[in-house]
């Protein structure tokens, strides 16, 4: 059962582009909504976050858009760059549990 | 500081063998996690620890034991590793969002292969 749905599996943009990842949720309960960004052979890394009280975040090229009534968010990046090629998983987590549910992943890659 | 250091970074059992990951964090962080990484499945978790001495099951406990052996440490144990179990393992630490601090710190991750 998958509770955190993330589209798309894969996305190819070019230099200077804007990639869009979406994530949609089932659960109201969920509070918090981290990005997170990963490397081939590392360990994932917070990107950004928000919480159900803001509809936006921006940090730097990078922007959380937040539905709460259609229950989806997405991550923006603008002026995509090749060393933002990576994997990004959306992730919630309920009701203060300390328990995150992530995403499939998506992985980005930007090309020169 | 290290972080979250996890050991050992690559392993080759086979079926029926047992095998114990390593996880340690010198942030003093009161939670602990451990997921496993397959394609197309994201991150799932495995266990998690809220203190010394706790543990809880995640979404996929069902094969794993774990230890918290005191607030640095948290180990993962296969008993009878399974062809199943062949995932890359990465072990997490928070401070915890009820304490203000949600952020989860991944290690490098182990990579292991079942035969």
């Amino acid at each position: 059962q998958q509770q955190v749905k993330q589209s798309p599996q894969s996305l190819i943009v070019q230099k200077g582009g804007i990639s869009i990842i979406n994530c949609a949720y089932e659960n109201t309960a969920f509070d918090y909504f981290p990005w997170y960004q990963q490397f081939p052979g590392k360990g994932p890394a917070l990107l950004i976050a928000i919480r159900p009280d803001v509809s936006e975040k921006k940090e730097g090229r990078f922007t959380i858009s937040f539905n709460k009534s259609a229950k989806q968010f997405s991550l923006h990046i603008m002026d995509s760059q090749p060393g933002d090629s990576a994997t990004y998983f959306c992730a919630a987590e309920k009701d203060n549990t300390d328990k995150l549910i992530f995403g499939t992943g998506t992985r980005l890659q930007v090309f020169p | 500081n290290a972080g979250v250091t996890q050991t050992p970074k690559f392993q080759v059992l086979k079926t029926g063998q047992s095998m114990t990951l390593q996880c340690a964090q010198d942030m003093n962080h009161n939670s602990m996690y451990w997921y496993r990484q397959d394609p197309g499945m994201g991150l799932r978790l495995i266990y998690y620890s809220a203190s010394e001495g706790t543990t809880d099951k995640g979404e996929v406990p069902n094969g794993y034991n774990v230890s918290r052996l005191n607030k640095r440490e948290f180990s993962l144990r296969l008993e009878s590793a399974a062809p199943s179990q062949t995932s890359v393992y990465f072990c997490a630490s928070s401070e915890g969002v009820r304490r203000g601090a949600p952020t989860q710190y991944f290690g490098p991750g182990t990579r292991l292969l079942v035969l």
